[in-house]
């Protein structure tokens, strides 16, 4: 079974410092891996993926996320945070190993406030 | 702007009178899926439609069920719906990478029930 790790409830940083959201994943097979950000009471919002391919990926908004297959991670960058980057971030996987393949399998969440 | 819409955005029910959501998408995407999300939680899948196939997650209630007319709309239909039903409910659609896709999740705003 595929599952995600988001290990911090919570990450507050000052505006314009550089941000991390940490994820880890675990999948039986190769991972497909997504960032979304999720603003209160709306929908979630892609902000970048892995698939196959160059280890660092950028996103909208100025985010970048690093895949790392030795240390099964996927952790969510970007240089200069900005208080508009306050919002919910999940990390997700989705397993290409057969069964259930269409599932994409959310970490719980991470609240990203960044301080004036 | 291609989209995926929800309707409406605030349900209030009572407990056990069934209730109808409803989701259209203008992206003209074959797959298309309902979440459920509790306060502070990940999202959590109840099932998906692959074109016309419907596929429904081992641990969806009974309770829940699904529609799919056509292409663009899907409707979620709640038959008794008890206390612990209140969530936020996000409808999100996809294309297969077989027809074309980029396998990433496009979610609506959601709907958020309330159920008294």
């Amino acid at each position: 079974a595929q599952s995600v790790a988001q290990p911090e409830d919570q990450v507050n940083v000052a505006e314009g410092n550089p941000l991390t959201v940490k994820c880890t994943y675990s999948v039986s097979g190769n991972p497909y891996l997504f960032w979304y950000v999720q603003y209160p009471n709306r929908g979630l919002q892609f902000l970048l993926k892995y698939i196959t391919g160059d280890n660092l990926v950028k996103g909208s908004y100025g985010f970048e996320a690093e895949f790392n297959k030795s240390q099964t991670s996927f952790h969510l960058n970007k240089p200069s945070a900005l208080v508009s980057d306050s919002a919910l971030y999940f990390c997700a996987v989705r397993d290409f190993s057969g069964a259930g393949s269409y599932q994409l399998t959310f970490g719980k969440g991470t609240k990203l406030s960044v301080i004036p | 702007d291609a989209m995926v819409i929800q309707n409406p955005r605030y349900q209030v029910t009572q407990f056990g009178k069934p209730v109808t959501l409803s989701c259209s998408q203008t992206l003209n995407h074959n797959v298309m899926y309902w979440y459920q999300q509790k306060s502070s939680q990940a999202p959590k899948l109840l099932f998906h439609y692959y074109d016309k196939d419907f596929n429904n997650e081992a641990d969806t209630p009974d309770n829940f069920q699904s529609r799919r007319p056509n292409t663009s709309f899907c409707f979620l239909d709640i038959r008794s719906p008890g206390l612990g039903d209140a969530a936020m409910y996000l409808c999100a659609t996809s294309r297969d990478h077989a027809a074309g896709g980029s396998y990433e999740q496009y979610f609506g705003p959601g709907t958020r029930l309330t159920v008294t």
